[in-house]
């Protein structure tokens, strides 16, 4: 089957620094990145879609400034949370579409962030 | 808009016993339909989906699913509950044929299986 990957699967940092989280796909190539947010007991907020070698594209209300997202190849995404804060601590999980069209996604294992 | 809807936050279910998880969805066509599981601190299983065809579609672990046009549900089924199948549901609809896969989850339903 399809594999994502997500590394560090969990993080501490300090209020304003930065810090980057990696989604690969290990067995496919991904043309298409999704970044999504998750607050405790609650659903998947979509917060990005990412494709390899354009410019991410952000839902409403989802600040670009502080969540960069690159997509460099069809293997690799990474979202990194720029001058982080509190507020950004939560579990980040990213999916990749192995086929388009067909809807089905492969999800990593998540990162959980949290800001001192 | 399109919406995912599962009314149930929580279901406590005895194990051996039956389980129903129920969907709504609303959109503008038939969508893509999908259940996935996840486990605590975990990203998303895909359980089952469906594109089109039968309406009853089956799935891993046991579970199947059934689309219901005149309803807009998508409700999961189990006929006999593990202990290791408490966990955190979620129905989602994404746009039938449409590149990119994006999809719209519902809230989400946590399952507790008493022994």
């Amino acid at each position: 089957g399809a594999v994502v990957s997500q590394h560090p699967s969990w993080v501490i940092c300090k209020s304003g620094t930065s810090v980057k989280i990696e989604c690969r796909s290990l067995d496919f190539q991904a043309t298409t990145m999704f970044w999504y947010r998750q607050f405790p007991k609650q659903s998947l907020m979509l917060m990005a879609t990412s494709n390899e070698g354009s410019k991410a594209t952000y839902e409403q209300g989802v600040e670009k400034d502080k969540f960069l997202i690159n997509h460099a190849s069809l293997t690799l995404s990474t979202l990194t949370v720029t001058s982080a804060h509190p507020e950004d601590s939560s579990f980040y999980i990213c999916s990749a579409s192995r086929d388009r069209g067909t809807g089905e996604l492969f999800f990593g294992e998540g990162s959980r962030l949290t800001v001192l | 808009a399109q919406s995912v809807t599962q009314p149930d936050i929580h279901i406590t279910v005895s194990e051996g016993a039956s389980l129903e998880l129920r969907c709504n969805y609303s959109y503008g066509a038939t969508p893509y339909l999908f259940w996935y599981v996840q486990s605590p601190g975990q990203g998303l299983q895909l359980l089952l989906k469906y594109f089109s065809g039968d309406t009853l579609v089956q799935g891993i672990k046991g579970f199947e699913a059934e689309f219901k046009r005149s309803q807009s549900s998508f409700n999961l089924r189990k006929p006999s509950v593990h202990w290791s199948d408490a966990a955190e549901y979620f129905c989602a609809v994404g746009p039938a044929g449409a590149a990119g896969n994006k999809l719209t989850f519902g809230g989400g339903t946590r399952v507790l299986v008493k022994p």
